[in-house]
């Protein structure tokens, strides 16, 4: 069971759009229609932001949205805010009962 | 409003077994859901620990799985971790959080979590 990949930042200007990736294989991501993305801001715990790919908690501003294709899972987060500068991480169902996450996205809001 | 508080010893020596209780207020453990802890090392990324029905039926990340105990006390609305033979590898904040089952990677509510340091 390896860690989902993404990248290590992304950034985008107060305004703009940005898209981060987590890829995994068949036996995860690629398999399951059960992944979840998570916000996580300095010394605080993650908050759910999307789950089952694209469904938003309520709460959760429209400017997230999911997608997945193939083995790799996207969250785009539109209209970029301050307050949307944090670490984000995947997460998905990988088989057998068990749960992987992503090694995590900094995003910076330039 | 769902509230979960880890609490236990902030450090552990090495080889030593590292004990966490999550208590949980504002709903009943047994009513249902999966009941979950991760961790996350100073610095780095989020790790699934494993996940806990109320009937008392676990799962478990096979990297851990050998070292990892995971119960609960529906009397107590609590739930711990026991984390056997500790080295500095485990130093992390541990959280626990409420999922919605034990396959959808969603975990809605989350502890503030805690920080577990292991000394040699």
């Amino acid at each position: 069971q390896s860690a989902l990949t993404q990248p290590p930042s992304a950034s985008g200007s107060p305004g703009q759009s940005v898209t981060i990736s987590c890829t995994g294989t068949s036996s995860d991501v690629g398999g399951y229609n059960y992944v979840s993305w998570y916000q996580q801001h300095p010394g605080k715990a993650p908050k759910l932001m999307i789950y089952e790919v694209t469904k938003r908690p309520s709460g959760v501003p429209d400017r997230f949205s999911g997608s997945k294709s193939g083995y790799s899972a996207s969250l785009t987060v539109s209209g970029l805010q301050a307050e949307d500068e944090a670490d984000y991480y995947c997460s998905s169902y990988a088989g057998d009962y068990t749960l992987v996450f992503g090694g995590g996205t900094k995003l910076t809001v330039l | 409003q769902v509230h979960l508080q880890e609490s236990g010893p902030g450090l552990v020596k090495a080889s030593e077994t590292l004990s966490l209780i999550c208590t949980v207020s504002g709903y009943s453990i047994s009513s249902g859901y999966y009941w979950g802890w991760m961790r996350q090392p100073p610095g780095k990324g989020l790790e699934w620990i494993g996940n806990l029905y109320h009937t008392g039926v676990t799962y478990c990340n096979p990297s851990l799985k050998s070292r990892v105990t995971i119960s609960v006390d529906t009397s107590k609305n609590q739930f711990s971790l026991k984390l056997s033979s500790v080295t500095a590898a485990d130093t992390a904040v541990y959280y626990c959080a409420r999922v919605t089952a034990a396959y959808t990677a969603q975990f809605d509510y989350w502890g503030q979590g805690t920080l577990v340091s292991v000394s040699s």
